[in-house]
Parts: structure tokens; C-alpha cells; sequence
């Protein structure tokens, strides 16, 4: 069965850029989207179709999705964007999500 | 502006089930697909099942096969999860979300989410 890989944390400093990268054998083929969840809320989405910024969501966020792994981009990093980050792609009429990567913005 | 409104958090007893729903308030109901996702604590998303209230058509994870029965009732725009014979391993919080796409094939997004509903099975 498919699967999506992500790191479980990545730390970034204030201002720095943070990639956030979600593994999977040529997903590229795949529509990608991302959620974000801050602590204690429910999950946001945050990019759809591999690219698509919804309204609400900072010009700073930015994806991408080329060979064997999507690319959740996150320019001059925030304190707010403190969160757990999560792809998802659909496999075989299934919704699959990754295991999520913790960002600490230090 | 539109709204997920899910029920209140549940216990449950072992071997028992329990039904979720979750209301769309404010908004259309039929032009969009609704996954369910469970949350365990401090665990990932996990995708439980979807369905498609336009066509009534449902499909869910491998792992609920047999556990899993999801509903909508379109007269009052209302999406449901039932889950049966639970297990402490069943503790989560369970989030409905509307899905953009009607099609399995190339599934959807999910633009909107519910706040969630914690259910603990405790004995």
C-alpha cells in the first residue's frame, strides 16, 4: 500500500526559511495538500492540489511537488507558524495523511 | 459563515459504539464529500472514512472494515460516524471535515473542519 513519509520535527529559527518535505514513491503524480494544526485546535488547510494557497493563508506559505517528494515551504518563519504540519494524498479511493512534522520555531 | 457543528464528547464502555454527527450550519450540504478523521492523543491524523452525500456513496480505511458506518442526511445537513465495539485504543478525537471534489478517484480536500469530538472508551 502507498505511503507518505515526513520527519517528525524540524526546528527553524525566527525569520529563516523552513521546507517541510512529505515522502512517496513518485507522488508527484499525485494531488498533495497540507494541514497545519497549532496546538490544541483543529487542523487548517494550508496549501491544496500540490500549489493552491487558500484564502487566509499567508503569501509566505508555498508547495511544491517533484519526483519522489512535495515541498511545504514556509519563508521568514513566525513564532505563530509553531505547529504540526501534515501532508495528505488520496491512494486507491483512501485518504492518506503523513505522520506529521512538528515545527519549533526557536 | 459556515460552520462544521459537531456533537459533545462521549465515554464509552468497551465493546460499545458510538455515532458522531456533524452539522453543516450556514452553508450548502450536498455539493461537497465529508471525511472523518481521528486523532489520538498526541498521535498523527488518521483518516477513518468519507462519504459523498450527493451520490451516497461511503468508503473507509482497511483498518475500520467492519467497525465503520458512515451516513449524511441531507434534509437536515447532517453527517454521521458510527463506530462499534470499541476499545480503549478507540480514545481520540474524531473530526468531521467537508471535502472539495465529489470523486473517489481523485478524492478531495478538506476546506473546512469541525472542531472535533473526544470520545474515551474507559472501563
Amino acid at each position: 500500500s502507498y505511503e507518505v513519509t515526513q520527519p517528525h520535527s524540524l526546528s527553524v529559527a525566527p525569520g529563516q526559511t523552513a521546507r517541510l518535505p512529505c515522502e512517496g514513491t513518485n507522488i508527484e503524480i499525485k494531488n498533495v495538500h497540507w494541514y497545519q494544526q497549532r496546538p490544541g485546535q483543529a487542523p487548517v488547510l494550508a496549501i491544496y492540489r500540490d500549489s493552491y494557497r487558500p484564502s487566509g493563508i499567508p503569501e509566505r506559505f508555498s508547495a511544491s511537488n517533484a519526483g519522489n517528494t512535495a515541498t511545504l515551504t514556509i519563508a521568514r518563519v513566525q513564532p505563530g507558524d509553531e505547529a504540526d504540519y501534515f501532508c495528505q494524498v488520496w491512494d486507491n479511493n483512501t485518504a492518506l495523511f503523513g505522520g506529521g512534522t512538528k515545527l519549533t520555531v526557536l | 459563515q459556515v460552520q462544521l457543528v459537531q456533537s459533545g464528547a462521549e465515554v464509552k464502555k468497551p465493546g460499545s459504539s458510538v455515532k458522531v454527527s456533524c452539522k453543516t450550519s450556514g452553508g450548502t450540504f450536498s455539493n461537497y464529500a465529508f471525511s472523518w478523521v481521528r486523532q489520538a492523543p498526541g498521535q498523527g491524523l488518521e483518516w477513518v472514512g468519507g462519504i459523498i452525500p450527493m451520490f451516497g456513496s461511503t468508503n473507509h480505511a482497511q483498518k475500520f472494515q467492519g467497525r465503520v458506518t458512515i451516513s449524511a442526511d441531507k434534509s437536515t445537513n447532517t453527517a454521521y460516524m458510527e463506530l462499534s465495539n470499541l476499545t480503549p485504543e478507540d480514545t481520540a478525537v474524531f473530526y468531521c471535515a467537508r471535502g472539495v471534489g465529489t470523486s473517489w478517484g481523485v478524492g478531495w480536500y478538506c476546506d473546512l473542519w469541525g472542531r472535533g469530538t473526544l470520545v474515551t472508551v474507559s472501563s
